[in-house]
């Protein structure tokens, strides 16, 4: 079975540093972008931005540029999106998803993560 | 950058009905990277539809995307209980901003 695997719930505090992961299995990891979406409480999707395991290769949306950093180690088989300092406008629930098809950058993403719930609040 | 409205906003139908929902681009796009979901409450999106009009696995045959351009849309022919959801269609990094179906 294909699927994604994400880390737990995480509540922080502002200015706090902060690695959330996505693992996945039954599929060959390199061969497929992974990507990262935010839902804000209540709120609609925001594509933040994929990377390639393979070779590392990563596209992010302008709105998230700069402030997250998406990674993957492929020897785990596992992406990752990190924050250097939160801010409580961080809060939300982070989706990993698999982008269908392979090497192109631009496909839907077929299979979704589990979620996972960041909350920063002081 | 792309900006994509769905409408309406919400609609309130019941069980059996036909329903269209609407994805506007503010400019042209590629009909290859236009996709739809579905997220119920407490859920991960669902994918339904990719290039368009492609169905994903597993979706049943009752939802259909067609358009091409600025303009594309989701049909669902015959509403089922399980269907009450929010939709959002997509082009590589923007999503619309989503469109509630609601019971009746």
């Amino acid at each position: 079975e294909v699927q994604l695997v994400q880390s737990g719930a995480e509540v922080k505090k502002p200015g706090e540093s902060l690695k959330i992961s996505c693992k996945g299995s039954g599929y060959k990891f390199t061969n497929y972008w992974v990507g990262w979406v935010r839902q804000m409480p209540g709120k609609g999707l925001e594509w933040m931005g994929i990377v390639y395991p393979d070779d590392s290769d990563t596209r992010y949306s302008p709105s998230f540029q700069g402030h997250v950093t998406i990674s993957a180690d492929k020897s785990i088989k596992t992406a990752f999106l990190q924050w250097s300092s939160l801010k409580a406008s961080a809060t939300g629930i982070y989706y990993c998803a698999r982008l269908r098809g392979g090497d192109s950058p631009m496909e839907a993403f077929d299979v979704w993560g589990q979620g996972t719930m960041v909350t920063v609040s002081s | 950058e792309i900006v994509l409205t769905q409408s309406p906003g919400t609609l309130s139908l019941s069980p059996g009905e036909r329903v269209t929902l609407s994805c506007r681009a503010s400019h042209s796009v590629s009909r290859d990277s236009l996709a739809w979901y579905q997220q119920k409450p407490g859920q991960a999106p669902r994918l339904l539809i990719y290039g368009a009009s492609s169905r994903a696995t597993g979706i049943p045959d009752r939802f259909s995307g067609r358009g091409s351009g600025t303009d594309f849309t989701l049909t669902i022919s015959r509403l089922e209980p399980a269907d009450f959801a929010v939709y959002y269609c997509q082009q590589y990094q923007t999503f619309g901003q989503g469109t509630k179906v609601e019971i009746k």
